[in-house]
């Protein structure tokens, strides 16, 4: 599986203010998530983010809140615009496997608590 | 109805024991079905891919029954390390058998394993 790094690891913000999460793959990868789990709740997909055009969002998720790039086949970032405390959360990365089962491996996640 | 429904949990059992976690889904066009394990404040990581003749990783046996849309998972001899939060995942495959990547995830069930 591809080894997936995040930075940062956490952080806590303002209110108002924003963050940008970046994600790091050790080798290149089509397809690349972005996904939100809240304080004692599961995971919920936001976005994939598609190399060389724009992310594709999940209802409920807006580019001008979580505005995505993704310049190349192993790198990505999610932005968090306009920071509530609503948007404390863990963020997480994660990319396919290679094995053609649609297995995802997760990234570390970023821990954000926003004052 | 949820898309991915988990008994809620927690169990608590000791070493040695057989714990049996159930999971059901609403969308009969899914198409892959995983487990995964969390750890406290630490990122999902896949335990298994559920196949459709069922599946067996040393303690760990999935089960798939897709007339009932139904996955269980089945740890025999649990150990202390077994402690953690298990999600029951399922994902859509588009008509080129490609993964449409939306991960859906159940709420999890936590396990305690006491000594």
């Amino acid at each position: 599986s591809a080894v997936i790094s995040q930075k940062p690891s956490r952080d806590i913000c303002q209110r108002g203010t924003s963050l940008t999460i970046q994600c790091q793959v050790d080798s290149q990868v089509t397809m690349m998530f972005w996904y939100r789990q809240q304080p004692g709740q599961s995971l919920t997909l936001i976005a994939t983010a598609n190399q060389g055009s724009e992310a594709t969002y999940e209802s409920g998720f807006v580019i001008d809140k979580f505005p995505i790039s993704r310049p190349n086949l192993t790198f990505s970032t999610l932005t968090v615009s306009n920071m509530s405390p609503e948007d404390s959360s863990i963020y997480l990365c994660t990319t396919t496997g290679d094995r053609g089962y649609n297995e995802q491996f997760f990234g570390p996640g970023t821990r954000l608590t926003v004052l | 109805r949820k898309e991915v429904e988990q008994d809620p949990g927690p169990f608590n059992v000791p070493e040695g024991a057989t714990v049996a976690f159930n999971c059901t889904y609403s969308n009969s066009a899914s198409q892959s079905f995983f487990w995964y394990r969390q750890d406290c404040r630490k990122e999902p990581k896949l335990l298994m891919s559920v196949y459709s003749s069922g599946n067996e990783d040393g303690r760990f046996t999935a089960q798939l029954n897709r007339a009932s849309q139904y996955i269980s998972l089945l740890i025999r001899d649990s150990k202390l390390s077994d402690s953690a939060t298990y999600l029951c995942v399922v994902n859509l495959i588009n008509a080129g058998g490609t993964s449409y990547g939306k991960l859906t995830f159940g709420q999890g069930t936590i396990l305690t394993v006491h000594p």
